[in-house]
């Protein structure tokens, strides 16, 4: 089977960075996926990691380590816009994407 | 591109009813997802189809919940007997092939089974 594993809540401030973590175990790994979820909405994609290291995109950046079969989500210079949950999910190749159990990030003025 | 289209939206309905939740894909996308969420288990995959055909319903907690995709634009999940304990949002994602880490959500649809 698989699991992921990754903090229930995490609080900061605007303008503050955040890491947010994800350790995983999985047979078949392709690759670490992570999603953002407002409150009431729908999971949304934001960044992918199939090779080690770092992906930026904006003000979100993901690292991916394979052989330590963990990952991150840096979130930098946080808006309040940025309250909201965000999953890890992991791909096995030609599956579906098997989701964590979310993190639930609460930004404050 | 209107995205995935889910409904209805909102759903409450007695305990024993049969319950329909129906699915529109992004045209041309290949795979189609139903998830299930809830706040103690968190968002559960709970079959995929790709091209029309069911790969894996390992996720379908029971009997009474089956699902179908008679075409590459419809997908339906359907619960009967319904019961409380099935309340939670349903959401349908879709995705093509090749990009397995980009599937797009549905709104979901909130089912509360009283």
């Amino acid at each position: 089977g698989q699991s992921l594993e990754q903090p229930s809540e995490v609080t900061a401030v605007e303008g503050a960075i955040v890491q947010i973590n994800c350790t995983y175990q999985t047979s078949g790994f392709y690759g670490l996926s992570w999603y953002q979820q407002h409150d009431g909405g729908a999971p949304t994609f934001l960044s992918y990691n199939a090779l080690d290291g770092l992906e930026e995109t904006g003000r979100f950046s993901s690292f991916l380590s394979r052989s330590d079969s963990y990952g991150y989500l840096l979130l930098q210079e946080l808006q309040m816009k940025d309250s909201a949950s965000y999953f890890c999910a992991v791909n096995q190749a030609g599956t579906a994407l098997i989701f964590g159990k979310g993190t639930t990030l609460s930004v404050s003025s | 591109d209107a995205g995935v289209i889910q409904s209805p939206r909102h759903e409450v309905t007695e305990m024993g009813q049969e319950v329909t939740l129906r699915c529109k894909p992004i045209s041309g996308h290949d795979y189609l997802f139903w998830y299930r969420q809830t706040m103690m288990r968190g968002l559960e995959l709970l079959i995929y189809f790709n091209n029309n055909v069911p790969i894996d319903d390992s996720g379908m907690p029971e009997d009474r919940f089956s699902a179908k995709m008679p075409n590459a634009s419809f997908s339906t999940l359907k619960i009967q007997p319904s019961e409380p304990r099935d309340s939670a949002v349903y959401f349908c994602a879709s995705r093509s092939r090749g990009r397995e880490e980009t599937q797009y959500f549905g709104p979901g649809t909130r089912l509360l089974v009283l």
